[in-house]
């Protein structure tokens, strides 16, 4: 069936530094693609969202950039702090599924100070 | 209220047992949502309601899992004969015209079946 996944698990990174999220998705016919925030404990923060019209959409200290060609979606962070530790799911939506998200597993991200 | 609200937060019920899930979402959002979550895994979508359409049941995993929407706003996720295997937090989500961005997630509610 169709899924989201993402290609790392977990990630470190040093305070200051840039941070970059991946995820892989395999329906071509999905219309928005979303970021979502999850710190412990909380339900899922929405970030930013990209419909399939872009390539690139950028917020504060983030960025999303969409490949439909190899069918790639990314997180930048800018400047990450140690608040940005959290798990980062990527999640789409639309097609004939419009209204379900479906999410992929998680990347845990780590700011170390 | 201000955000999404789940209850209770917390529930622990023995195997067997029925088990209702309460979901208060966003004053005047149409779209609401159950996922649930598994430790150190991803969302898992089982329901989806927007306004007065028929609600998109696709993802309940067994028939022993029903969810209703009373009046357009508050959301009742059950499960009868509750297995171990349904251990999971369900998380509730409302937006507000049915597209899933900018939805708003409750905390969720942690089910534990001993």
């Amino acid at each position: 069936g169709e899924s989201v996944g993402l290609h790392l698990p977990t990630l470190s990174v040093q305070e200051g530094d840039n941070s970059i999220i991946n995820c892989a998705y395999s329906n071509s016919a999905s219309d928005y693609f979303i970021w979502y925030k999850q710190e412990s404990g909380k339900g899922p923060q929405f970030i930013i969202d990209i419909r399939s019209n872009m390539d690139k959409r950028q917020g504060q200290r983030v960025t999303v950039l969409l490949n439909k060609t190899v069918k790639h979606l990314s997180l930048q962070i800018a400047a990450t702090q140690p608040g940005d530790s959290a798990v980062y799911f990527c999640a789409e939506a639309g097609g004939t599924s419009y209204g379900k998200l479906t999410f992929g597993q998680g990347t845990i991200l780590t700011v170390h100070p | 209220g201000a955000g999404v609200s789940q209850s209770p937060s917390n529930k622990v019920t023995e195997k067997g047992k029925d088990v209702e899930l309460r979901c208060d979402p966003i004053s005047g959002h149409t779209a609401l949502y159950w996922y649930r979550q598994s430790l150190g895994q991803g969302l898992e979508f089982l329901i989806y309601f927007q306004g007065n359409s028929a609600p998109d049941k696709s993802g309940l995993p067994s028939d022993r899992f029903s969810a209703e929407r009373t009046g357009g706003s508050v959301s009742t996720l059950t499960i009868q004969r509750t297995q171990q295997e349904d251990s999971a937090v369900y998380l509730c989500a409302s937006s507000r015209q049915g597209a899933s961005t900018e939805a708003f997630f409750g905390q969720g509610t942690r089910l534990t079946v001993v």
